[in-house]
């Protein structure tokens, strides 16, 4: 299996602008987070899904952020307008149905607002 | 809520040497537990995790972690440290709902390995 995929690998932007991040999943997982590490505030979840459907979305820092999943392959993380203060690693992970299941990570997007 | 401790934010090691990362946990009821490896550049990647039965988990790379409830910890441990372990490890605890598991995770410990 690919494992979890996100694109681009690395973005740089200037402040204002639309960022959008992708996501595949692992096939035949149901579940998928999205996760942003910085140096400050570590790895915090910012918006999960399940079967295509939000089920917490309290990380998410504010209205410029938002999160789709149209479908159970893909996953999108959208910012608009973007700051400097967005600068991260976003992650994305996919996890089976089942509580005991691991949640597998894809290698990340690193994000730098300008 | 829950949450997720790891004291030492660094941690520099001898090749050869055993390592040991602790992890404290606040959680209302009996944790999933996980440990985690984040090598530089890349994702996550799971070492091993812990739902019930026996409080000793082993993992991959040789890594092995116990659970004790009375202590609210689930420290890593290796015998013998590689220079390949170099790397950021981060402790997760998970809360299992019905429709997901979403992990809250430590401040990770970065261990540096000397020759």
């Amino acid at each position: 299996d690919a494992g979890v995929i996100q694109s681009p690998r690395h973005e740089v932007t200037e402040m204002g602008q639309e960022v959008t991040l992708r996501c595949k999943p692992i096939s035949g997982h149901n579940s998928l987070f999205w996760y942003r590490q910085t140096m400050m505030r570590g790895l915090e979840l910012l918006i999960y899904f399940n079967n295509n459907v939000p089920i917490d979305d309290s990380g998410m820092p504010e209205d410029r952020f938002s999160a789709k999943m149209p479908n159970a392959s893909f996953s999108t993380l959208k910012i608009q307008p973007s700051e400097p203060r967005d600068s991260a690693v976003y992650f994305c992970a996919s996890k089976a149905a089942g509580g005991q299941e691991t949640q597998y990570f894809g290698p990340g997007t690193r994000l730098l607002v300008l | 809520a829950q949450s997720v401790t790891q004291p030492d934010i660094h941690i520099t090691v001898s090749e050869g040497a055993s390592l040991e990362l602790r992890c404290n946990y606040s959680y209302g009821a009996t944790p999933y537990l996980f440990w985690y490896v984040q090598s530089p550049g890349q994702g996550l990647q799971l070492l091993l995790k812990y739902f019930s039965g026996d409080t000793l988990v082993q993992g991959i790379k040789g890594f092995e972690a116990e659970f004790k409830r009375s202590q609210s910890s689930f420290n890593l441990r290796k015998p013998s440290v590689h220079w390949s372990d170099a790397a950021e490890y981060f402790c997760a605890v998970g809360a299992v709902k019905a429709a997901g598991n979403k992990l809250t995770f430590g401040g990770g410990t970065r261990v540096l390995v000397k020759p």
